[in-house]
């Protein structure tokens, strides 16, 4: 659905360079989250948000920052990508916190 | 330790056929949800079960909620090719105060025409 967009939707990149990926919403809804997706692995979570400059880290939090200056975005930064970081990235919105609502996806390639 | 085990991994059958695809744990969850993901695409919400024993019906696709709130499962009748795809299940833990969900890891469903 168009209420949550992802960008970019495919990135290559190099070992060592920063990554910042985008997730915009225009559900106005107060939790948003950052996964990743690996075979094997299933989705697992790397960062959430409560509200505007609220987070805290998930699962697979290492590596990974995060920052959300508005309701509708929430930004997903890697410092120093490594080939480990090789994912498809969902970001995903919710109400309440229980039923999310994902984005199409990033596609990341760490080379 | 992954906290909801779902099964089977994989699922391949007819079209026509019917299936069930289970999602446990030993863990007691506040709500269940059931998704749909299909290549290049982000999970879609199906379902959300909340009650003890509850059963919700979506077409031909029936959820039900453990009495004990710790596994739920996925009926599908007479399946079809659209109903390729990724199921996840997914629970929000009672207690856990944080807002997040488990995932886990899917059952990965082919029907075949």
């Amino acid at each position: 659905d168009a209420g949550i967009t992802q960008s970019p939707r495919h990135k290559v990149t190099e070992t060592g360079t920063p990554v910042t990926l985008r997730c915009h919403q225009t559900e106005n809804h107060r939790y948003m989250y950052w996964y990743r997706q690996d075979p094997g692995h299933g989705l697992r979570l790397i960062h959430y948000s409560y509200g505007v400059k609220d987070t805290d880290k998930g699962e697979v939090s290492d590596g990974y920052s995060v920052s959300r200056s508005k309701t509708e975005d929430f930004l997903l930064t890697l410092e120093s990508a490594t080939s480990s970081q090789t994912s498809v990235y969902f970001c995903a919105i919710s109400i309440a916190g229980d039923e999310q609502y994902f984005g199409p996806g990033t596609r990341l390639t760490v080379t | 330790t992954q906290l909801l085990e779902q099964s089977p991994q994989f699922l391949s059958i007819q079209e026509g056929e019917n299936l069930t695809v289970y999602c446990n744990s030993s863990s007691v969850f506040s709500s269940l949800q059931w998704y749909r993901q299909e290549p290049g695409e982000g999970p879609v919400l199906l379902v959300t079960v909340v009650t003890g024993g509850e059963v919700k019906k979506l077409k031909r696709l029936t959820f039900q909620f453990g009495d004990a709130r710790k596994d739920s499962s996925l009926h599908i009748t007479a399946a079809q090719p659209g109903d390729t795809g990724l199921y996840l299940c997914a629970g929000e833990r009672t207690g856990a105060g944080s807002y997040q969900l488990t995932f886990g890891k899917g059952t990965k469903l082919s029907v075949i025409p």
